[in-house]
């Protein structure tokens, strides 16, 4: 079935280290989606991605989506301990269809 | 412009008894979805819902739930005769045009089973 797996499950980093999380589908997305939820809170949009080789950068977050839109990463430069929480990658394989998550990546950064 | 509400925050049932949770989307949004969330893991898809149209459940177990999305009115997830393993947290989403647009998350609903 549509699956979306997330790579790693854990990362633990000190503060000023960088930091990737990966995302993989078999079949080919319509758009991806990235969002991080902090402990006890709800996931809060970070930014979508929809076109083949995408690259978007938010301050030290940078996105990317791949050229066969099958595979999508997040990488976070210098982390700070603001970083912390879980980063789920989400995407859907069709227009107008559901998102689906991928397990996350739950980050901690050591001060 | 308020977020996706949901309530109650925190709900705790017998065993045997129903759970309903609420969700108001976000003003002028008209999809809707359910996730569920267990500790420390991912959210996984339940329902997907359209005003007054479910448009996918393939996520949601098919006996105990069932989900709507009313013309007036926020959206119903509704568990009958819960059991323990139905604690979680549910999430609701809300998004203006589906999946392709950024989806608003509501704060969850824990539920505890007793």
């Amino acid at each position: 079935g549509q699956q979306v797996m997330q790579i790693p499950q854990y990362q633990h980093v000190q503060e000023g280290e960088d930091f990737t999380t990966y995302c993989n589908s078999s079949t080919t997305l319509s758009n991806i989606q990235w969002y991080k939820q902090r402990p006890g809170g709800h996931p809060v949009f970070l930014i979508q991605l929809v076109k083949s080789g995408e690259v978007k950068k938010q301050k030290r977050l940078t996105f990317q989506f791949g050229e066969a839109k099958k595979n999508s990463s997040l990488h976070i430069t210098a982390t700070q301990t603001t970083d912390v929480g879980t980063y789920f990658c989400a995407g859907s394989y069709n227009q107008g269809g559901k998102l689906i998550f991928g397990q996350g990546t739950e980050l901690s950064v050591k001060p | 412009n308020a977020g996706v509400m949901q309530n109650p925050r925190h709900l705790v049932r017998r065993r045997g008894q129903e759970a309903r949770l609420r969700c108001s989307p976000m003003k002028g949004h008209s999809h809707v979805y359910w996730y569920r969330q267990l500790p420390e893991e991912g959210l996984k898809f339940m329902v997907y819902l359209q005003k007054e149209n479910i448009i996918d459940e393939s996520g949601m177990p098919k006996e105990r739930f069932s989900a709507e999305f009313p013309k007036e009115g926020p959206s119903i997830l509704r568990i009958q005769q819960v059991v323990r393993g139905d604690s979680a947290a549910y999430f609701c989403a809300s998004s203006q045009k589906g999946a392709g647009t950024e989806a608003f998350f509501g704060q969850g609903t824990r539920l505890t089973v007793v």
